[in-house]
């Protein structure tokens, strides 16, 4: 079992720009969670998706959506960067009230 | 979802037990406590969770006291690896349909091992 992957582990991108993170759940899981990790902070929810909905949604703005697939697998997109968009960015897997399995996480660098 | 106050840094010695304080004075009677903790450049890893009796797995013990205002994380046998940034969490979980919790992480306890 891969557990849960994410790629790519690193990008950078330019103010103003669009960006898209990928994540495969665990085997199994049928539910993901984004997380946005600044630096020297704890990580900072920013949505779930289920049956490829939305479910939960953080204190992000829209410029952050989202989008899952039948096979349970992720995007995250974020529109129009912002310097301080630049973050680890985790995603975390789970099934139903389980305990969430996250990845390794894509360090975005924006500039 | 209830908020912890944790300390900030910790150090144990190698081999000893470390104990990992958490207060949540505010928890409601639905809400679970949950333990993760990050490993330098690594994504949050699962350790322990419960909700009001006393818990134990390969990795930890949980301990919560009886009006489960706080907790105790209990790591038997500290080692090297185990120096990472701990995260005591309280949130409910939605046992209704299908669906799992949201995660309000602090800035959690850095423990470090000393040898």
């Amino acid at each position: 079992d891969a557990g849960v992957t994410q790629s790519p582990t690193h990008l950078i991108k330019t103010r103003g720009q669009q960006v898209t993170l990928r994540c495969s759940p665990k085997s199994g899981h049928d539910t993901v969670s984004w997380y946005q990790q600044a630096l020297g902070q704890g990580p900072q929810f920013i949505f779930q998706y289920y049956e490829e909905e939305e479910r939960q949604r953080g204190n992000f703005p829209d410029r952050f959506s989202g989008h899952q697939f039948p096979n349970y697998s992720s995007e995250l997109n974020v529109n129009a960067l912002l310097l301080g968009d630049s973050a680890l960015y985790l995603c975390a897997s789970s099934l139903e009230a389980a305990e969430a399995f996250f990845g390794q996480g894509t360090r975005l660098t924006v500039v | 979802d209830a908020k912890t106050t944790q300390p900030p840094s910790m150090d144990c010695a190698e081999g000893r037990a470390a104990n990992l304080p958490c207060n949540h004075s505010t928890i409601s009677g639905n809400e679970y406590v949950y333990w993760y903790r990050q490993i330098h450049s690594q994504g949050p890893q699962y350790i322990i969770h419960g909700l009001k009796n006393n818990e134990t797995n390969e990795m930890a013990s949980l301990i919560i006291t009886e009006d489960r205002k706080s907790s105790t994380l209990i790591l038997p046998h500290a080692t090297l690896r185990d120096t990472a940034v701990y995260y005591c969490i309280v949130s409910s979980t939605p046992y209704s349909g299908a669906g799992s919790y949201q995660l309000t992480f602090g800035k959690g306890t850095k423990l470090s091992v000393i040898p």
